[in-house]
């Protein structure tokens, strides 16, 4: 069964850009979550998504976003981009919101913000 | 709100010894409570997870970890490392009612010594 797929795996994008990050989940998994990791901060939880609907969310500005769509795939915005959103950004699929379900995270997206 | 603290940041370890990795976490009900692995430019990989039940819990590549209410602590352990296990190595926790979202701790990185 493939795992996780995540696209771009690099990107370089310059301040005040905005960019679209995208996500594929295992076949028949239903919820997206996304992280960011930097060096500062390490892991921090962006969103959640199950059925095209944002079930959680973290501590981050509205230039932040996110969608599900109906195949499960999710894409990530990042609006107005600013030096510090430079960092690794994960996601992970799981069946369903328990947090008993195993979450497979994906190899990430690497957005470097000049 | 949950809170994880891993202690220590770098360990050195010589290949066959054996490795314990501390984890600390803050959280009113009974957590759930998560070990992953993550190697240089990949994602992270579920080690064990705990939710209820025997206290001790076996994962995946030998690795097995404690669960102790009385200290909040959720230490990993390996009897004998193997040069493959330098990675860095985050706990997390999560909760009940909040889906899939995962609390990271900061990591810890660990070096293998041949």
């Amino acid at each position: 069964k493939a795992g996780v797929t995540q696209t771009p795996r690099y990107l370089i994008k310059t301040r005040g850009q905005q960019v679209t990050l995208s996500c594929s989940p295992i076949s028949g998994h239903r919820s997206v979550s996304w992280y960011q990791q930097t060096p500062g901060q390490g892991l921090q939880f962006l969103f959640e998504y199950f059925s095209e609907t944002q079930r959680n969310k973290g501590n981050f500005p509205g230039r932040f976003s996110g969608r599900q769509f109906s195949n499960s795939r999710s894409e990530m915005n990042v609006s107005t981009l600013e030096l510090g959103d430079s960092a690794l950004y994960l996601c992970a699929s799981s069946r369903t919101t328990a947090p008993q379900e195993t979450q497979y995270f994906g190899p990430g997206t690497r957005l470097l913000v000049l | 709100a949950q809170s994880v603290t891993q202690p220590d940041i770098h360990i050195t370890v010589s290949e066959g010894a054996s490795l314990e990795l501390r984890c600390n976490y803050s959280y009113g009900a009974t957590p759930y409570l998560f070990w992953y692995v993550q190697s240089p430019g990949q994602g992270l990989q579920l080690l064990l997870k705990y939710f209820s039940g025997d206290t001790l819990v076996q994962g995946i590549k030998g690795f097995e970890a404690e669960f102790k209410r009385s200290q909040s602590s959720f230490n990993l352990r390996k009897p004998s490392v193997h040069w493959s296990d330098a990675a860095e190595y985050f706990c997390a926790v999560g909760a009940e009612a909040a889906g899939n979202k995962l609390t990271f701790g900061g990591g810890t990185r660990v070096l293998v010594k041949p």
